[in-house]
């Protein structure tokens, strides 16, 4: 298995642009997580899915973030518009049964917004 | 507030040395506790999900034991290895949502 993917790696965007963030999680998996590093906050949960469903989104900050989760191999989390403040690297990850089974991290997006 | 804190923030110790540290965690509706290796300019990866009070895990010179009474969890290292180098990070789990809590990690420095 390739492990989670995450596409892009690399973003940089001006502010005010919407910017979308794709996941593919590990064939299998049922639960997907979204995080979000930055050096003030360490890493922070932003919504975790569980058979597609959103099931927790209470880490995401406001109302400029928004996730998706069309099918069990896909999910996007976008920002519009985007702030200098949202800058940070975007991880997504997937497991068995959340809290039972390990997390798989992707590589993570690198996401900076001049 | 939900708050996980694991000490020491950072650590550097010798090659050849054991060490150890803690990550503090809420009990009330406890449901799991996962430590993760994280590897600068890579991805966390996971070392050991626990999730009974005693439960102890092991992975080669890395082990972790879990007191979900008291609310904290050690991992230790045996005989460290500059490829140990890294930040070890602990993700506390709640029932009611699998609210995830992650402490802020302790950064390991193994000098050779």
């Amino acid at each position: 298995d390739a492990g989670v993917i995450q596409s892009p790696r690399h973003e940089v965007t001006e502010m005010g642009q919407e910017v979308t963030l794709r996941c593919k999680p590990i064939s299998g998996h049922n639960s997907l997580f979204w995080y979000r590093q930055t050096m003030m906050r360490g890493l922070e949960l932003l919504i975790y899915f569980n058979n597609n469903v959103p099931i927790d989104d209470s880490g995401m900050p406001e109302d400029r973030f928004s996730a998706k989760m069309p099918n069990a191999s896909f999910s996007t989390l976008k920002i519009q518009p985007s702030e200098p403040r949202d800058s940070a690297v975007y991880f997504c990850a997937s497991s068995g049964l959340a809290g039972h089974n390990e997390q798989f991290f992707g590589p993570g997006t690198r996401l900076t917004v001049l | 507030i939900l708050n996980v804190e694991q000490s020491p923030q950072s650590l550097h110790v010798q090659e050849g040395d054991s060490t150890n540290f803690t990550c503090s965690f809420p009990s009330s509706n406890f449901y799991a506790l996962h430590w993760y290796r994280w590897e600068t300019a890579k991805s966390p990866e996971a070392l050991f999900v626990m999730t009974l009070n005693g439960d102890e895990k092991k992975k080669g010179r890395i082990s972790a034991t879990l007191n979900t009474k008291e609310g904290y969890s050690y991992l230790y290292i045996k005989g460290s290895q500059p490829e140990d180098s890294a930040t070890y990070l602990c993700a506390s789990y709640y029932t009611g949502g699998f609210k995830t809590i992650f402490g802020a990690g302790t950064r390991l420095f193994v000098k050779a």
